[in-house]
């Protein structure tokens, strides 16, 4: 298997655009979630989703932010409109819920200017 | 309640060393420990994990240490090698179908000197 593939990489947009993240979990996991890093707050559960239905959203920051899971191989995760305290590195993370194991991707960089 | 405080945020090690990581929690309800091991531009990968009904447990070179009446728990890293250098985080969860909504601590750089 080819692991969580997130895309883009790296972003850098202008504050007040909207940003699209996008992820595609381990195929058979029915757990998602999405995580983001900053150096000030760490790691943040952000929302995560079983059978593809949101389970808690609690970590989502405001309304600007927004995140969707149309079918079990693909997620997004949106922010609009975005502002520079959005720039962090966002992690999409997959499970079984058997093993109790996260499976990270190589995560997204996104720098809003 | 829902913090899991990590120490130390640095640590340099020689090769062949024992590095020690110590986090605590305060939250009665976790019962799942795991330890994450990122490498720069890379995804948390799981290293190890422990729930409450052991005190230790060990994986090669990796042990974690469980106290669950101190709520503490450490990590081990026996002979420690300069491949082993990364940023090492604990974290905790309560289990069922919320054992992914992990909380971290806040990290700790390990440097193995050759």
């Amino acid at each position: 298997d080819a692991g969580v593939i997130q895309s883009p990489r790296h972003e850098v947009t202008e504050m007040g655009q909207e940003v699209t993240l996008r992820c595609k979990p381990i195929s058979g996991h029915d757990y998602l979630f999405w995580y983001r890093q900053t150096m000030m707050r760490g790691l943040e559960l952000l929302i995560y989703f079983n059978n593809n239905v949101p389970i808690d959203d609690s970590g989502m920051p405001e309304d600007r932010f927004s995140a969707k899971m149309p079918n079990a191989s693909f997620s997004t995760l949106k922010i609009q409109p975005s502002e520079p305290r959005d720039s962090a590195v966002y992690f999409c993370a997959s499970g079984t819920g058997v093993t109790g194991e996260l499976f990270f991707g190589e995560g997204s960089r996104l720098t809003v200017l | 309640q829902q913090q899991v405080k990590q120490s130390p945020q640095s640590l340099i090690v020689q090769k062949g060393g024992i590095s020690i990581i110590n986090c605590a929690y305060e939250n009665t309800a976790f019962d799942y420990f795991p330890w994450y091991q990122q490498f720069p531009g890379k995804g948390p990968a799981l290293l190890i994990a422990i729930r409450p009904d052991v005190s230790e447990k060990k994986e090669g070179r990796f042990t974690i240490s469980f106290n669950k009446s101190a709520k503490q728990f450490s990590l081990h890293i026996m002979d420690s090698q300069p491949g082993d250098s990364a940023t090492y985080f604990c974290a905790a969860s309560s289990g069922g179908t919320s054992y992914g909504k992990l909380t971290f601590g806040q990290g700790t750089i390990l440097t193995v000197h050759p």
